[in-house]
């Protein structure tokens, strides 16, 4: 039950893109459909922000999007916002019926 | 609205238990798998437990197999984390955290507890 690999941390300025990578095995990441992503915020609870690779629940800004190619999930935020900078986790089910997630992504907005 | 309030977080000494409680509300806690994520003070989410809608399927993370319990009183609503033979490694804000229902992913989460493991 290894984490998932994510970058430590990533910059943009305001109406930038980027994309935030997540890396994982055919037991997890590239053996299911299964993988979601989470805000979080100093001091709060996370917050979803894409599940099931490339879908976004309702209230989550269009500006988020997922995607994923064999064993590694990305998630890209484009049109940067000050709000945006945040902790980033990626999860996945996986093959053992349990779940794991990423080290977590610092995404600063310079 | 959904409500998942977490309690029985507090400083305990290394080899000892400590019961974690969740008690929710706002929704029909019996339909939903529910699980404890954990986070270590300055560290990334850690994933716990899980326990099905009506208790009869439980997975652990390798690190706490054998030295924590999940269950669930659903009549009570409520979800519990048994945590035995603690160490210094289980310092953390445990997260009580909702399945959304028939997917895989957290769909709600409560404001968390802290467990802090000290001699």
């Amino acid at each position: 039950q290894s984490a998932l690999t994510q970058p430590a941390s990533v910059s943009g300025s305001p109406g930038q893109s980027i994309t935030i990578s997540c890396t994982g095995t055919s037991s997890d990441v590239g053996g299911y459909n299964y993988v979601s992503w989470y805000q979080q915020h100093p001091g709060k609870a996370p917050k979803l922000m894409i599940y099931d690779v490339n879908n976004r629940p309702s209230g989550v800004s269009n500006r988020f999007s997922g995607s994923k190619s064999g064993d590694t999930a990305s998630l890209t935020i484009s049109g940067l916002q000050a709000e945006d900078e945040a902790d980033y986790y990626c999860s996945s089910y996986t093959r053992s019926s349990t779940r794991v997630f990423g080290g977590g992504t610092k995404l600063t907005v310079l | 609205q959904v409500q998942l309030v977490e309690s029985g977080g507090g400083v305990v000494q290394p080899g000892r238990s400590l019961r974690l409680s969740c008690a929710a509300s706002g929704f029909t806690f019996s339909d939903y798998a529910m699980h404890w994520v954990r986070q270590a003070p300055g560290k990334g989410l850690d994933w716990v437990a899980i326990i099905s809608y009506d208790g009869s399927n439980k997975y652990y993370a390798d690190s706490v197999k054998g030295r924590f319990t999940i269950s669930r009183d659903n009549s009570k609503k409520t979800l519990y984390l048994q945590m035995d033979s603690l160490r210094a490694e289980d310092t953390a804000v445990y997260f009580c955290v909702r399945e959304m229902y028939n997917k895989i992913y957290f769909d709600n989460w409560g404001q968390g507890t802290l467990v802090t493991v000290s001699s």
